[in-house]
């Protein structure tokens, strides 16, 4: 297993920042996805990153650290419709390893 | 719309019961992928397929099964249902060329076994 640990649940307010972390211990991988799923719905891509680094994708970011077995997902100016479960996930050998997702409540 | 649609969108069966959960992927989608969803967990990898033959397989049992037809779409069959197997079963499919990111997921099927 790649062991992708992702906090169970967070709670934000309207408008604010919030910053999802996942860890994981492997021993490479292709790249690293970030997914967010609301109840019911398909798991929707949201960012990649393959090198070290922050991507930045409008509201949404996402940074990697190879050698620190690390990454966070960041969400500014949240909306009442970012509420939903969002997914860590490893691409290694031609599969998706998911973390359990993080489920965020956001409160006006 | 994502583009991929799976049926039924909610099932019921019986224990030792056999399922079949159906994925249609858009034309030129020749990747297809099948993940198992419990409850509060992420997606699991049971199999994918690539030009309608099994190029890679998660830890599951051999009463997972599936298949990919020329028109791009495809199925996972399940026999000897088991209570465990409860969970949302999600497809995913790209198409040549794309990238890891290329992936889109339908919907999913919801089973529950009884």
């Amino acid at each position: 297993g790649q062991n992708i640990d992702q906090p169970t649940e967070m709670t934000a307010t309207e408008g604010a920042i919030v910053q999802i972390n996942c860890t994981y211990q492997t021993s490479g991988f292709n790249g690293l996805f970030w997914y967010q799923q609301h109840a019911g719905e398909a798991p929707t891509f949201l960012s990649y990153n393959v090198l070290d680094g922050l991507e930045e994708k409008g509201r949404f970011s996402s940074f990697l650290s190879r050698s620190k077995g690390y990454s966070y997902l960041l969400l500014k100016e949240l909306q009442m419709k970012d509420s939903a479960s969002y997914l860590c996930a490893i691409w290694a050998g031609n599969q998706f390893y998911f973390g359990t997702g993080t489920s965020l409540t956001v409160i006006p | 719309e994502t583009g991929v649609t799976q049926s039924p969108t909610h099932l019921i069966k019986t224990r030792g019961q056999q399922v079949t959960l159906r994925c249609s992927s858009q034309s030129g989608h020749n990747t297809v992928s099948w993940y198992q969803q419990a409850l509060g967990q992420g997606p699991q990898f049971i199999f994918q397929y690539y030009r309608e033959e099994e190029n890679g397989r998660g830890n599951f049992p051999p009463r997972f099964s599936g298949l990919q037809f020329p028109n791009y779409s495809s199925e996972l069959n399940v026999n000897a249902l088991e209570l465990d197997d409860s969970a949302l079963y999600l497809c995913a499919s790209r198409q040549p060329g794309q990238g890891d990111y290329g992936y889109t997921f339908g919907s999913g099927t919801r089973l529950t076994v009884v």
